[in-house]
């Protein structure tokens, strides 16, 4: 059973547009919610991360939105470059267990 | 070395053989993970090790199995695999308490071929 569904699966977008991803979660054990940004032959990398008792946390391009009770957080970047093409995944932590996303897989085009 | 070390970064291997996968974790965390990447599917947990006990075995196959000697360290040994395990296996390592588990960081990976 997938626990986090993510979408798009792919997303294109043009240099200083708005990137969004979404992520909807099932389980209400989940106390912890980071975004993982990988590139080819790399592994993932945290970009961001966020509790459940906050609605919004924002690190220079990059936010989070959490929805707790519509149990969706997103990732949104602002001014999107050309150098933030990667493959994007939302988690979520209960425990010591980290839950993925599928990932989606931003291109900015220049 | 900082951060979370694995070696080889690639390998091929028939069904046959016997290899190691060894990871390393510089970040002074209690915790070590692998994960298994396959195209288009999401990351799978496949074991966890919280202070070298192993605390989590996802239904993974008898043909992988890991070993964790010490805190920092972190083995996977294969054995007759198959072509369908041909993946990119990821380690990660984490801070856990009682309280709360900190963020999971992961090594670059060993990217798997089993021909």
């Amino acid at each position: 059973q997938q626990q986090v569904k993510q979408s798009p699966q792919s997303l294109i977008v043009q240099k200083g547009g708005i990137s969004i991803i979404n992520c909807a979660y099932e389980n209400t054990a989940f106390d912890y919610f980071p975004w993982y940004q990988q590139f080819p032959g790399k592994g993932p990398a945290l970009l961001i991360a966020i509790r459940p008792d906050v609605s919004e946390k924002k690190e220079g391009r990059f936010t989070i939105s959490f929805n707790k009770s519509a149990k969706q957080f997103s990732l949104h970047i602002m001014d999107s470059q050309p150098g933030d093409s990667a493959t994007y995944f939302c988690a979520a932590t209960s425990g010591s267990r980290l839950t993925f996303g599928e990932g989606t897989q931003l291109t900015v085009n220049p | 070395e900082t951060g979370v070390t694995q070696t080889p970064r690639h390998l091929v291997m028939g069904m046959t053989n016997k290899k190691s996968l060894k990871c390393e974790q510089h970040l002074g965390h209690n915790a070590m993970y692998w994960y298994k990447q396959s195209a288009k599917k999401p990351l799978e947990l496949m074991f966890v090790y919280n202070f070298k006990e192993q605390t989590e075995n996802n239904s993974v196959p008898s043909r992988f199995s890991p070993e964790c000697p010490n805190s920092s360290h972190l083995f996977l040994h294969l054995h007759t695999l198959q072509p369908e395990d041909s993946a990119l296996y990821l380690c990660a390592s984490s801070q856990v308490s009682a309280e709360s588990t900190d963020t999971q960081y992961f090594g670059p990976g060993t990217r798997l071929t089993v021909l």
